[in-house]
């Protein structure tokens, strides 16, 4: 099973900051990872797929970057609702595994 | 519009049985594969199950294998989850979700969520 690793475990930000968000795979996945956001009581939403494509209705200061075992999430400016968790996810064979998270909270 | 309704969820005792639901519409249900996945209380996301677009194909995490039966009635646009000797660790929120791409096999990503159903595991 491969397994991610997300750091860090919280960010601290404030608005119009920028925010990295890294995960890391313990084997290549080649560009087959993916972004999602979670905020208190909702479902996850798709931003980012196969590492850099944003996916539909996603804004532009999203944006994903890697390949094989490092990739990147940058939010390029803070807004209010981007605070929340963020994972990263694999697609391997059948084989889908989640990161643990990064919260992203208001400094 | 895509929906995904998730139904069935409750309280059952540990060793029972439970069959989450769900209702999918604004899509061609049939073309797509589709998922399970959980989220315990206050915890993270956990990838449960997939099933092809046309039934043939499943895949189950191992926390799970041999316990739950994922299914779908393609006639009826609904997807399905058997599970059965339950256990604490099995509490959760349970999502249906789309899959991104249409064909047989499942992509892997995710684009459409369903908000969840609660099953809670406890005598």
């Amino acid at each position: 099973e491969i397994v991610l690793t997300q750091s860090p475990a919280t960010l601290s930000l404030s608005p119009g900051e920028r925010a990295t968000l890294s995960c890391r795979a313990s084997q290549s996945v080649s560009s087959y990872l993916a972004w999602y956001q979670q905020k208190p009581g909702q479902a996850p939403r798709l931003l980012i797929y196969d590492a850099s494509n944003r996916a539909t209705g996603i804004p532009a200061r999203f944006s994903g970057s890697g390949s094989g075992t490092d990739f990147t999430l940058t939010i390029s400016s803070l807004e209010p609702e981007d605070f929340a968790v963020y994972y990263c996810q694999q697609r391997s064979n059948w084989l889908f595994t989640f990161g643990p998270g990064t919260k992203v909270d208001i400094k | 519009e895509v929906q995904l309704v998730e139904s069935g969820g409750g309280l059952v005792q540990p060793g029972g049985s439970l069959r989450l639901s769900c209702s999918a519409s604004g899509f061609t249900f049939s073309s797509y594969a589709m998922h399970w996945v959980r989220q315990a209380p206050g915890k993270g996301l956990e990838y449960v199950s997939a099933i092809s677009s046309n039934g043939g194909s499943t895949y189950y995490a191992d926390s799970v294998k041999g316990r739950f039966t994922i299914s779908r009635d393609n006639s009826k646009n609904t997807l399905y989850l058997q599970m059965s000797s339950l256990r604490a660790e099995d509490t959760a929120v349970y999502y249906c979700v789309k899959d991104i791409s249409p064909g047989i096999a499942a992509a892997g990503t995710f684009d459409y969520w369903g908000q969840g159903t609660l099953v809670t595991v406890s005598s």
